[in-house]
Parts: structure tokens; sequence; C-alpha cells
């Protein structure tokens, strides 16, 4: 119930084109759900998060949109561009809980070509 | 305001050593709490401490503990290393309990032989 889970594992877009990252999740209690963007030899930087009384958040050419009742939810980067070449991460937590421990998925390894 | 900070950012040791790695917070940030990231398991939650109080602790051994100083610096330190301990541990602040935002500093390879 702890876990959450990313697909897809690896992903090829081409340069303008619209990456789309999915992540669902089991545990209802998780109240918080950021995106992470890591490069190789950095720690993950957050890009965006979103609380789920809301159903989508945009930030720049990022948007996270969000379904309650199906326990999903997914990024999309739009106008990809070759420096957004990274490995994404969706998390989940309880901060209701007064708790910092996030939970991640598995990561997606984004490659964007010129 | 800088970073989080983790030092030594790389590390060898042999089996059966101990290893303690250190994190500073942002300033200001009073909540620190540890990953391992490893290519088969991915980021895993180790602990959560807050006030020099442990919070939370993640699915480790013993062998994994931590502590957290009066100025919110952090240590981890593992002992007894095994060869599945090689990974990038990853430090992460935030403000406080109940605040949603953690920066994760640039972590520590730690490879053990």
């Amino acid at each position: 119930q702890q876990q959450v889970k990313q697909s897809p594992q690896s992903l090829i877009v081409q340069k303008g084109g619209i990456s789309i990252i999915n992540c669902a999740y089991e545990n209802t209690a998780f109240d918080y759900f950021p995106w992470y963007q890591q490069f190789p030899g950095k720690g993950p930087a957050l890009l965006i998060a979103i609380r789920p009384d809301v159903s989508e958040k945009k930030e720049g050419r990022f948007t996270i949109s969000f379904n309650k009742s199906a326990k999903q939810f997914s990024l999309h980067i739009m106008d990809s561009q070759p420096g957004d070449s990274a490995t994404y991460f969706c998390a989940a937590s309880s901060v209701g809980s007064n708790t910092g421990k996030l939970i991640f998925g598995q990561g997606t390894t984004l490659q964007v070509k010129p | 305001k800088a970073g989080v900070t983790q030092t030594p950012r790389y590390l060898i040791k042999t089996r059966g050593q101990q290893v303690t790695l250190s994190c500073s917070p942002i300033s200001g940030h009073r909540s620190v709490s540890w990953y391992q990231q490893t290519p088969g398991q991915g980021l895993q939650f180790l602990f959560e401490y807050f006030s020099e109080t442990q919070r939370n602790k993640g699915n480790f051994p013993g062998r994994f503990s931590g502590r957290q100083f009066s100025n919110s610096r952090s240590e981890m330190n593992v002992s007894t290393l095994e060869l599945g301990d090689s990974a990038l541990y990853l430090c992460a602040s935030k403000l406080s309990t109940g605040v949603e935002t953690q920066y994760f500093g640039p972590g520590t390879r730690l490879l053990v032989l």
C-alpha cells in the first residue's frame, strides 16, 4: 500500500514533442505529490508538486494532472528540449501526518532527441 | 542561501568497515531526511530527524543509524558494511515537519569493496 508505481521506465521524445510520465498510488492517506528531476551526478531537484484538492497544476512547460478517484497522477512536459533529458521521479507523502517520508516511483529516464 | 551540503562526496570502503556521512541542511531548516538510491531499488527512505529526534524510520537493518545535532546538522552511520550498501546516499532538508518541500543535497557516493 506504500508503493508508487511509475511508467514508462524510459522515454525517447523528439525535440518539441510532449513527454508524458504516469504514476499510480494505493495509499489514500497520501496528500502531497511532487515530481523531482535528477541529472547525472546530482541530487533530485523539485520540479513541481500538487495537492489532491487540485486536478491540474502548470508551471511553465511542466504540468501535473491529478485524478484522485483513479489514484493516478502524471507529468506532462510540453515542447520538450534536449536540456530536459534527465531522470524523473514521482513521489508521494502524507504531510498531514507530519512526516517527511517520501515514497518514490522507480524513475523514468527521458531522452529528448534534437 | 546555500543549499544542502553533504560530505564526503565520494567514499570507498571495504566490507566489514563502518562509515559516517554528514549532512548540513539549508540554513533555518530543522528537518532532515536521508534516502538511499540504488539502480535496483531506486530511492528509499532511511530516516527523518527533527529537533534532534528521529521521527520516522524506513525499512532498513539496525546497521543503519543516524542522529541530528542541535544546529540541525545530521550524520548517518552504517556499521559492518556489506557490498549491497554501495549506493548514493542523499540528504534532504525542509523547514519543519508538516512542511511539504524537501530540498536534496548532491549525495555521497559510497562504494563498498
